[in-house]
C-alpha cells in the first residue's frame, strides 16, 4: 500500500482564492510528521509546512495551513488568497520514526495552476 | 545561511562515462540524502546518511551507483559506467535529525546521452 496518496491529477484555482490540495497517508507507527514541499517550473523543492503526528493544532505558515485529520490519516494543505506564483508542483511526504532510521516517502505530487 | 549546495547544477555527458554529483549540506545537520527525480517514478530515496553513515542503501539502483559521506560537510554520487536511463534530476537534501524538515540544493539535471 501506498504510504502517501495524492489523486488530485491537476488543480485550478483563481488569483486571490483559497485553493485545497489533498493528502492522506498510512502508516502504523504512533510518531511521524508530515511535510508539504512547493516545486515551481525551476525545479527546486521548497520546504512550506510541518505537522507533527502530536500537535494539537493545525500548523500554519504564512498563507499556508495543514488541515489535519489525524483519525482520518488527512494532512491537506490549505494555501489562501492564492497568487500567480503559487503555480508549482506540490508534494506531501511523511517521516515515520525519529530515530537514525527515520526517512521521508514522498506522494506523486499534485499541479496546481493559478489563474490571473 | 547558507543552503544545501549542489554541483554542477547540469551534467552531460556520453554512456559509459563516470559521472560524480556532489554536495554540501547545511552546516550542522547531521542527516544527508539523496533522491532521484523523473517523470515516469517520481521523488525516490536513493540513500541516506546520519552522522556520515549510510543507514539505508536500499534506493540504489544497482551497483553502479555509489555515494559516500567522508565528512560532515560534504557527499558525493557517483555513477560508473553511466547509462541513458539514468537521466534525471538528482536532489541532496539535509536536515537535523528526527522530524525537522529536509532542506533540498537546487539539483543536478543529468543527461546521459
Amino acid at each position: 500500500a501506498q504510504k502517501i496518496t495524492q489523486t488530485q491529477p491537476g488543480m485550478f484555482v483563481q488569483e486571490k482564492e483559497a485553493v485545497t490540495l489533498d493528502c492522506t497517508y498510512d502508516t502504523s507507527d504512533p510518531s511521524y510528521g508530515l511535510f508539504w514541499y512547493k516545486q515551481p517550473s525551476s525545479g527546486e523543492m521548497i520546504f512550506l509546512i510541518y505537522q507533527g503526528s502530536y500537535d494539537q493544532q493545525n500548523a500554519t505558515e504564512g498563507r499556508y495551513s495543514l488541515n489535519f485529520q489525524k483519525a482520518r490519516k488527512s494532512a491537506n494543505l490549505v494555501i489562501s488568497a492564492s497568487q500567480l506564483g503559487d503555480s508549482a508542483m506540490y508534494f506531501c511526504a511523511m517521516r515515520e520514526g525519529a530515530g537514525a532510521n527515520s526517512k521521508l516517502t514522498f506522494g506523486k505530487g499534485i499541479t496546481l495552476s493559478v489563474r490571473p | 545561511d547558507a543552503g544545501v549546495i549542489q554541483s554542477p547544477r547540469h551534467e552531460v555527458t556520453e554512456m559509459g562515462q563516470e559521472v560524480t554529483l556532489r554536495c554540501k549540506p547545511i552546516s550542522g545537520h547531521n542527516s544527508l540524502f539523496w533522491y532521484r527525480q523523473t517523470m515516469m517514478r517520481g521523488l525516490e530515496l536513493l540513500i541516506y546518511f546520519n552522522n556520515n553513515v549510510p543507514i539505508d542503501d536500499s534506493g540504489m539502483p544497482e551497483d553502479r551507483f555509489s555515494a559516500k559521506m567522508p565528512n560532515a560537510s560534504f557527499s558525493t554520487l557517483k555513477i560508473q559506467p553511466s547509462e541513458p536511463r539514468d537521466s534525471a534530476v538528482y536532489f541532496c537534501a539535509s536536515s537535523l535529525q528526527g522530524y525537522q524538515p529536509q532542506h533540498f540544493g537546487d539539483g543536478t539535471r543529468l543527461s546521459i546521452l
